[in-house]
């Protein structure tokens, strides 16, 4: 059974960068023909999709937050991170990493980050 | 303001059929998969129905979607209390080199 899950520190000031590792278990994330991706909820909101990594290392990025976000992959720890910088409090969120082939269906439990306004 | 379109609330009472809508384009739901995903209290979001109207292993049989042109719809039959949740609609948009947009969520209340 597929399992992700997200670690990072859950507090980041302002202006620092947010960085998120999402650790996959019980699966390779090489060689493998999925995305994967990054998710964001603030407080008492919807979901926004940050954006995907596939397999092959092409990224795809929320245009809002592309100017701030990277995602990358390292296959040897078979782990996939966010990095996104200039945070501010609006960034204030539950992040969560998840698979996706045609649709999103493993996900991790979510990692709360706040930033302090 | 989301991309995808759903009403903010819905509600039934126990053994009433609901359904919630999603609406998007041409470049979205008109061309790509559309897929559902519930997210009770404190919890991840959980796949409901994948590619239109696909049920994952688990899921029941009360829970079905369908889909026609720009437009998507979740319905659930025998409504039950454990269905009250935040039930969220996502698809692939073709635009700006391909990105995922999702609804802005429906909160069901279950009377």
């Amino acid at each position: 059974q597929l399992q992700l899950q997200e670690s990072g520190p859950g507090l980041v000031k302002p202006s620092e960068t947010l960085s998120l590792t999402c650790t996959v278990s019980g699966g390779a994330i090489s060689g493998s023909s999925y995305h994967w991706g990054w998710m964001r909820q603030p407080p008492g909101r919807g979901l926004e999709w940050i954006g995907n990594i596939y397999y092959s290392g092409k990224t795809y990025y929320n245009a809002s937050l592309k100017s701030r976000v990277t995602i990358s992959v390292d296959t040897s720890k078979n782990q996939f991170s966010l990095k996104l910088n200039s945070v501010t409090a609006a960034d204030t969120a539950l992040y969560y990493c998840a698979r996706m082939g045609t649709e999103f269906d493993y996900w991790g439990q979510g990692t709360l980050v706040t930033v302090p306004s | 303001q989301s991309v995808l379109t759903q009403p903010p609330s819905a509600s039934g009472t126990p053994g009433q059929t609901v359904t919630i809508s999603c609406s998007g384009s041409s470049s979205n739901i008109g061309s790509n998969y559309v897929h559902w995903y519930q997210q009770l209290p404190g919890t991840a979001p959980k796949l409901l129905i994948y590619r239109n109207n696909q049920r994952p292993s688990g899921v029941p049989d009360r829970f079905s979607g369908s889909k026609s042109g720009t437009s998507a719809s979740l319905a659930i039959s025998g409504l039950r209390s454990e269905d009250e949740s935040d039930y969220y609609c996502a698809s692939w948009d073709d635009s700006l080199s391909g990105h995922v947009v999702f609804g802005g969520g429906t909160k069901l209340t279950v009377l």
